[in-house]
C-alpha cells in the first residue's frame, strides 16, 4: 500500500466544491515535509496542479486550491467542471524510506 | 520550455535489463536547480519514485529501497540526457515509466515526459 492515504473515488455535480484528502504518517507529512498535487487527465501525462502545500504554478485556475495541516492534507476543487473529470495523485517525501512517496490517487467524477 | 523526450522499447523479455533514455531540452543535465527522475505508475502499485540523478559539483544518485539492488540511472552529458537501466526485470515491473524534472527549491516534479509503457513479457 501506499505510503500516503487517498480515498479511491470522489464526485460531485458541477458547480460544487470537493476536497480529496491525502493523509501520512509522522515520517512524511507530519515530519514538516510539503505535499504537491498532481492531475492527471485520462490517458495523459500527470500534471503539476498544487505544490508546496497551497501554491499554484501559472495557469492553474484559482479553483484549485490546497492545504495541510499536521500530518495530512487536502486538495479543494470549488466550481466544479467536466472537465476536471480525472485522478488526483499527492505527493511528499519520507524521511525514513529517504524517498519521494504518492498517494494511490483519487479518481474525480463529475455526475 | 522545459520538455522531455521518452525513448525506448516497450517490450522487454523476462530477467533482462529494462534501458530507456530521456531527452532533455530547454534545460541541462548539469542544472543546479534540477534533479531528474524516473518514476512509475501501474494499475496495482499508482505511481511509484525510482531514482535520481543531480549534479552539485560532482554527480549524485538516489534509489528507492525497493529497486537498489536493481537499478542505475545515469546522466549522459553528451546528449544532454539521462537514462534508467532496471536489471532482472519480472513481469511485476510492467508500468508505465515516466522520467520528469525535479525543482530543487520545492521539491515536486514539474516537467514529465509522455511516458512509455513497458511491458516485461516472453
Amino acid at each position: 500500500q501506499s505510503a500516503l492515504t487517498q480515498p479511491p473515488s470522489v464526485s460531485g455535480a458541477p458547480g460544487q466544491r470537493v476536497t480529496i484528502s491525502c493523509t501520512g504518517s509522522s515520517s512524511n507529512i507530519g515530519a514538516g515535509y510539503d505535499i504537491h498535487w498532481y492531475q492527471q487527465l485520462p490517458g495523459t501525462t500527470p500534471k503539476l496542479l498544487i505544490y508546496a502545500n497551497s501554491n499554484r504554478p501559472s495557469g492553474v485556475p484559482d479553483r484549485f486550491s490546497g492545504s495541510k495541516s499536521g500530518a495530512s492534507g487536502s486538495l479543494a476543487i470549488s466550481g466544479l467542471q467536466g472537465e476536471d473529470e480525472a485522478e488526483y495523485h499527492c505527493q511528499s517525501f519520507d524521511g525514513s524510506l529517504r524517498a519521494w512517496v504518492f498517494g494511490g490517487g483519487t479518481k474525480l467524477t463529475v455526475l | 520550455q522545459v520538455q522531455l523526450q521518452q525513448s525506448g522499447p516497450g517490450l522487454v523479455q523476462p530477467s533482462q535489463t529494462l534501458s530507456l533514455t530521456c531527452g532533455i531540452s530547454g534545460d541541462s543535465v548539469f542544472s543546479n536547480t534540477a534533479a531528474w527522475n524516473w518514476i512509475r505508475q501501474s494499475p496495482s502499485r499508482g505511481l511509484e519514485w525510482l531514482g535520481r540523478t543531480y549534479y552539485r559539483s560532482r554527480w549524485y544518485n538516489d534509489y528507492a529501497l525497493s529497486v537498489k539492488s536493481r537499478i542505475m540511472i545515469n546522466p549522459d552529458t553528451s546528449k544532454n540526457q539521462f537514462s534508467l537501466q532496471l536489471n532482472s526485470v519480472t513481469p511485476e515491473d510492467s508500468a508505465v515509466y515516466y522520467c520528469a524534472r525535479e525543482t530543487a527549491t520545492t521539491y515536486n516534479f514539474d516537467y514529465w515526459g509522455q511516458g512509455t509503457l513497458v511491458t516485461v513479457s516472453s
